[in-house]
């Protein structure tokens, strides 16, 4: 079983669209994340979400929410879409696991979204 | 606030050579850290992590200690192969009781290993 999956894998659609991405993972974990990957390579965070509080990222746009219908499920909702959009978008979770009071925990990625904005 | 630097790529190294991919951080608190590899095409997986001073991760060949005094947490390996060819990214955790755990990734370094 895939701990952490997301659906659709390739995302192709137009400027000015609504698209969804769906992420789920089976591994009980506490706090879900999504992430943005550009084409350099770099990692931008953009929402975690445990059962306390949504953090937002106050760089990502309005245009992007988050739903959790449930503890094992973070989806991304992208409203208006842009072509500076286009980016590879991963889901991952991670356990709290607490030592000392740091966590020790490692974070769990899915396989990765490929959206393309036409 | 927390944040990784790490070295800047690409780097492209000939098989069997030495690897030494340099991260530092900064943290408020007392954090984990860690080492992610990204192959062409997959997700993030975890190569090897640390969680206190001193303490070495190792994975595949793959060392990295924590340093506290130095703030760092180099990644090495003593005869890289074809297939080490990945982005590494460094990365620390931090716990806060409001929000969680939350991870911190360095801009990745992108190996290519050539036969």
């Amino acid at each position: 079983d895939t701990a952490v999956s997301q659906t659709p894998k390739y995302l192709v659609t137009q400027m000015g669209n609504d698209k969804s991405i769906k992420c789920e993972q089976n591994l009980g974990h506490d706090t879900m994340y999504w992430y943005k990957q550009d084409s350099k390579k770099f990692l931008k965070i953009m929402f975690s979400y445990n059962n306390k509080e949504l953090i937002i990222n106050e760089t990502v746009p309005n245009r992007f929410s988050p739903k959790s219908p449930d503890k094992a499920h973070l989806n991304l909702h992208i409203n208006s879409l842009e072509l500076g959009d286009s980016a590879v978008y991963f889901c991952a979770s991670s356990q709290e696991a607490l030592a000392g009071g740091r966590n020790t925990g490692e974070l769990f990625f899915g396989e990765g979204s490929r959206l393309t904005v036409l | 606030g927390d944040s990784v630097t790490q070295m800047e790529g690409p780097v492209t190294l000939s098989e069997e050579a030495f690897l030494t991919i340099n991260c530092t951080y900064t943290a408020t608190g007392y954090p984990s850290l860690f080492w992610y590899v990204q192959y062409p095409g997959e997700g993030l997986q975890l190569l090897l992590k640390a969680t206190k001073a001193d303490d070495k991760g190792s994975n595949k060949g793959f060392e990295a200690t924590y340093r506290k005094e130095t703030t760092s947490f180099h990644l090495e390996k003593g005869s890289v192969q074809v297939s080490d060819s990945a982005v590494y990214f460094c990365a620390l955790s931090d716990y806060w009781v409001r929000t969680g755990n939350q991870f911190y990734f360095g801009t990745g370094t992108s190996l290519t290993v050539i036969p």
